[in-house]
């Protein structure tokens, strides 16, 4: 089985500044990673995801992840951050060789000071 | 494109009411997923479907929990009765189901039924 901690669940910066939201997860076998947002009032969106490859993977809006095996880890970053990226941001793993099945981390909610 | 639907958005009830939740899916999604976010942490699996085949239902509370998908479309989550440890959001989420269960297919989130338990 697998598990995903998440060591902030609150993070708050002043805008522009750079942030990273920590991620290392437990498993036995190797795992697909994700990270996914969730604005105020919405639903989780998918931010961005390591399947394979380059194990540094980027999103449309800055953030960028890197894969670590040896630290298990898949931290969140981005060098300067915005007022809109403020929300709640999940680290997820799921199986290589497992069903469709993501799991969770407790969330880290980015606050955006101005 | 329109995204996954839920409804009702927020649901308030009294303890051992029955209650259900409904969820249409991206069209053309053939997998979708039940989960159960409670405040302050990740959301939990409760149930994927493959078309109309229920192919995880492992985390489903099966004494009260029930789930149908009939025609491999719209699906709806009840549960019966309700208990105050059932307050929490429920989220749907939808995907191709074209990885072969192999979990590199992006799910999609619906925005969740917030239900209250009084």
């Amino acid at each position: 089985a697998q598990s995903v901690t998440q060591l902030d669940s609150q993070v708050p910066v002043f805008e522009e500044a750079p942030v990273e939201l920590r991620c290392n997860y437990s498993s036995s076998v190797s795992v697909y990673l994700f990270w996914y947002v969730q604005y105020p009032n919405q639903g989780l969106q998918l931010l961005l995801k390591y399947l394979s490859g380059s194990t540094l993977v980027e999103s449309i809006n800055g953030f960028e992840a890197e894969f670590n095996k040896s630290q298990t880890s898949f931290h969140l970053r981005k060098p300067s951050v915005h007022i809109s990226d403020t929300a709640e941001y999940f680290c997820a793993v799921s199986e290589i060789q497992g069903a469709q099945k993501l799991v969770f981390g407790q969330g880290t909610r980015l606050t955006i000071n101005p | 494109e329109a995204g996954v639907v839920q409804s009702p958005r927020y649901k308030i009830i009294e303890k051992k009411q029955p209650v259900a939740f409904w969820c249409n899916p991206i069209s053309g999604h053939n997998t979708l997923y039940w989960y159960l976010q409670n405040l302050g942490q990740g959301p939990e699996l409760l149930i994927r479907y493959e078309n109309e085949e229920a192919v995880d239902d492992s985390q489903l509370p099966k004494d009260r929990f029930s789930a149908e998908r009939l025609k491999g479309v719209d699906s709806t989550l009840k549960i019966q009765p309700a208990e105050l440890g059932d307050s929490a959001v429920y989220l749907c989420a939808s995907s191709e189901g074209t990885s072969g269960g192999h979990g590199t297919d992006t799910q999609y989130f619906g925005p969740g039924t917030r239900l209250t338990v009084l």
